[in-house]
């Protein structure tokens, strides 16, 4: 599997501030690039997704930067709350090439400080 | 809806024995996967099946894992003979065509001493 690269591996925000993590990816043939949220003993769960044919998507308080020309994509979180406390994982998807699933980031662990 | 439905939530076993985990997806979603998710890891999957059919299983360690998803619903991962280095949560997976998003369960914790 072509490798997605995060970081930071662990970050600390104080409450109200800005979230960023970032990752990088090799396979040019993703197309779609979702991020999960984890909380402590749950699963994967859907935050955001892009596709590379737009530049930024933004929901609430999340938003998604995507740079097609450096292969890097980014999350913001703003306003930052304790309740955003939790393992972000980005990931990509060649959905047409008849890959597997998604190719996951190692995982940033967010700590939000009140 | 009902989410994607894993057991056992735990697992304690020792080495050698064998183990098995049960995955339901969601009502109507085709694609199901299996992902083994290590400590402070992302998740790396390990076989995704298409109704009946394992369409991709080639990080699957054949020689002691294997599944099946007999009737294109539910589905079950089996190790035999578990090693320490099986400790893991193993989690399920499902969607309705193979890129839609995934819904994931809340995984099965083996701890194999």
């Amino acid at each position: 599997q072509q490798q997605v690269k995060q970081s930071p591996q662990s970050l600390i925000v104080q409450k109200g501030g800005i979230s960023i993590i970032n990752c990088a990816y090799e396979n040019t043939a993703f197309d779609y690039f979702p991020w999960y949220q984890q909380f402590p003993g749950k699963g994967p769960a859907l935050l955001i997704a892009i596709r590379p044919d737009v530049s930024e998507k933004k929901e609430g308080r999340f938003t998604i930067s995507f740079n097609k020309s450096a292969k890097q994509f980014s999350l913001h979180i703003m306003d930052s709350q304790p309740g955003d406390s939790a393992t972000y994982f980005c990931a990509g998807v060649d959905s047409g090439g008849g890959a597997d699933g998604l190719t996951f980031g190692k995982g940033t662990h967010l700590i939000i400080q009140p | 809806e009902a989410g994607v439905v894993q057991s056992p939530r735990y697992k304690i076993i020792e080495k050698k024995q064998p183990v098995a985990f049960w995955c339901n997806p969601i009502s109507g979603h085709n694609t199901l996967y299996w992902y083994r998710q290590n400590l402070g890891q992302g998740p790396e999957l390990l076989i995704r099946y298409e109704n009946e059919e394992a369409v991709d299983d080639s990080q699957l360690p054949k020689d002691r894992f294997s599944a099946e998803r007999l009737k294109g619903v539910d589905s079950t991962l089996k190790i035999q003979p578990a090693e320490l280095g099986d400790s893991a949560v193993y989690l399920c997976a499902s969607s309705l065509v193979g890129s839609s998003p995934l819904h994931f369960g809340n995984g099965t914790r083996l701890t194999v001493t």
